[in-house]
């Protein structure tokens, strides 16, 4: 059964404290591997899209990483505009399939 | 680039109303539009599937009766909520793929909060 499974579900980190978000998926066939965060009450904002194992993207203090069994995001010195909760979705063939997200809360 | 613009961004109205939705692609072609349903603190539920032009694909549960999904043009998708009812509050998220490679991410808009008295 394909499935996808984000941990933690919630994350406190004081501000500079770096730390990872995992991603983990059991899909045959990957096509991609998307990350995206969103903010309270706002539809989801694209970060990254990961194609194969090895793959490797960065955006400012966000970086994701894909093996064949999970995607990390890094987050690098965060700052409290990075708490957000933030999803990962793979899609096989033509489906997507969302995780229940990661709830980060970076404390000043 | 790849913006998704959402209309309205919440409405209040009462049970028995129906309701439009509009979700547009701004700076793309949209060949593929998703509708989500999202319950708090929950993550996105998918109602259906649309492709320009075609009828829309509904997944299990979802009374397409109930849930009318048109996608009329490569830019602009609506779900109208019929005859809604209390148990049809939520926050509803459209979001919008391009054509090009079939791989490519979906763009959400910012929602819809909807609220039946």
């Amino acid at each position: 059964e394909d499935q996808v499974t984000q941990s933690p579900e919630a994350l406190r980190l004081q501000e500079g404290e770096s730390s990872s978000l995992n991603c983990s998926y059991t899909v045959s066939g990957l096509r991609g591997l998307f990350w995206y965060r969103q903010d309270p009450g706002k539809g989801p904002e694209f970060l990254f899209t990961l194609y194969s194992a090895g793959e490797e993207k960065e955006k400012e203090r966000l970086k994701a990483t894909l093996t064949k069994k999970e995607s990390f995001l890094h987050i690098t010195a965060p700052k409290p505009e990075d708490s957000a909760t933030y999803l990962c979705a793979v899609q096989t063939g033509n489906q997507f399939y969302f995780g229940t997200g990661t709830s980060l809360t970076v404390i000043p | 680039g790849a913006v998704v613009s959402q209309h309205p961004s919440w409405v209040i109205c009462k049970s028995g109303t129906s309701v439009k939705i509009e979700c547009r692609s701004l700076d793309f072609q949209a060949t593929t539009m998703f509708w989500y349903r999202q319950f708090p603190k929950q993550s996105l539920m998918l109602m259906a599937t649309s492709n320009e032009g075609s009828k829309a694909t509904y997944e299990q549960g979802v009374e397409k009766d109930k849930f009318l999904i048109n996608h009329a043009s490569l830019t602009l998708s609506t779900l109208t909520v019929t005859s809604a009812h209390p148990e049809d509050s939520s926050f509803y998220i459209c979001s919008a793929r391009g054509g090009g490679s079939s791989n490519q991410p979906q763009h959400f808009g910012d929602g819809t909060r909807l609220s039946i008295l």
